[in-house]
């Protein structure tokens, strides 16, 4: 079982509509990261935290520290938002990934 | 102004030679990694270096080999290239091993024929 589980593993949405993305995971963390990789394969930093929710445009990012849990919101979904987001943690000097999902948004 | 750099970005190369990725960060951080994609898109650590230290050190073939000449510079060398090393490899830097601040860089596709 991978240590950082994300659900779902594809996601396919109308632009405009609301978009929740889970996270969980089983070990002790510093942090956790959201990542976009769009499919030219570039990685991208969208936030990384470590208590509470962070905002950045129409990204949220909101983690519980005690029910190990992560989401990341796009409100108001646009096709350029398709790509995929993987979560990731900090543990110790590693980082541990999720497999990824997913995500189309079609106009 | 790039943040981290890697060249070069596609490789494609026979079986059986040796090759060079070379990765850069104009960040100032402390530590610097390798990464490799594989075809389930799951991103597994190879290697970190942190100030010429090597800190982690998964099991990859030891024909990986890291070489850091500076804290702004960590390479990846493959000897004896094989068909299963075709992947998209990345290299990434935060400012110290707690790993906040990641950045990654674009990425190196290599394909092995």
């Amino acid at each position: 079982k991978n240590e950082v589980e994300q659900s779902p593993q594809n996601l396919t949405a109308q632009e405009g509509e609301f978009i929740t993305i889970n996270c969980s995971y089983s070990v002790g963390i510093s942090a956790l990261h959201w990542l976009q990789q769009h499919p030219g394969g570039g990685i991208v930093s969208l936030f990384m935290l470590s208590s509470g929710k962070k905002k950045h445009g129409r990204l949220i990012a909101t983690i519980n520290i005690q029910e190990k849990h992560s989401s990341l919101h796009i409100t108001a979904s646009h096709p350029r938002d398709s790509a995929v987001y993987i979560c990731a943690v900090s543990v110790s000097n590693d980082m541990r990934f999720g497999a990824g999902t997913r995500l189309t948004v079609k106009p | 102004d790039t943040a981290v750099s890697q060249t070069p970005k596609y490789l494609v190369t026979q079986m059986g030679n040796d090759k060079s990725i070379k990765c850069e960060q104009n960040l100032g951080h402390d530590t610097m990694y390798w990464y490799k994609q594989d075809s389930k898109k799951f991103l597994k650590i190879m290697f970190s270096y942190n100030n010429k230290e090597l800190i982690i050190n998964e099991t990859v073939p030891n024909r990986f080999s890291p070489k850091s000449p500076d804290k702004a510079h960590l390479n990846l060398h493959i000897n004896s290239l094989e068909l299963g090393d075709s992947a998209v490899y990345f290299c990434a830097s935060s400012p110290q091993e707690s790993g906040y601040g990641y950045t990654f860089g674009s990425g190196t596709r290599l394909t092995v024929v």
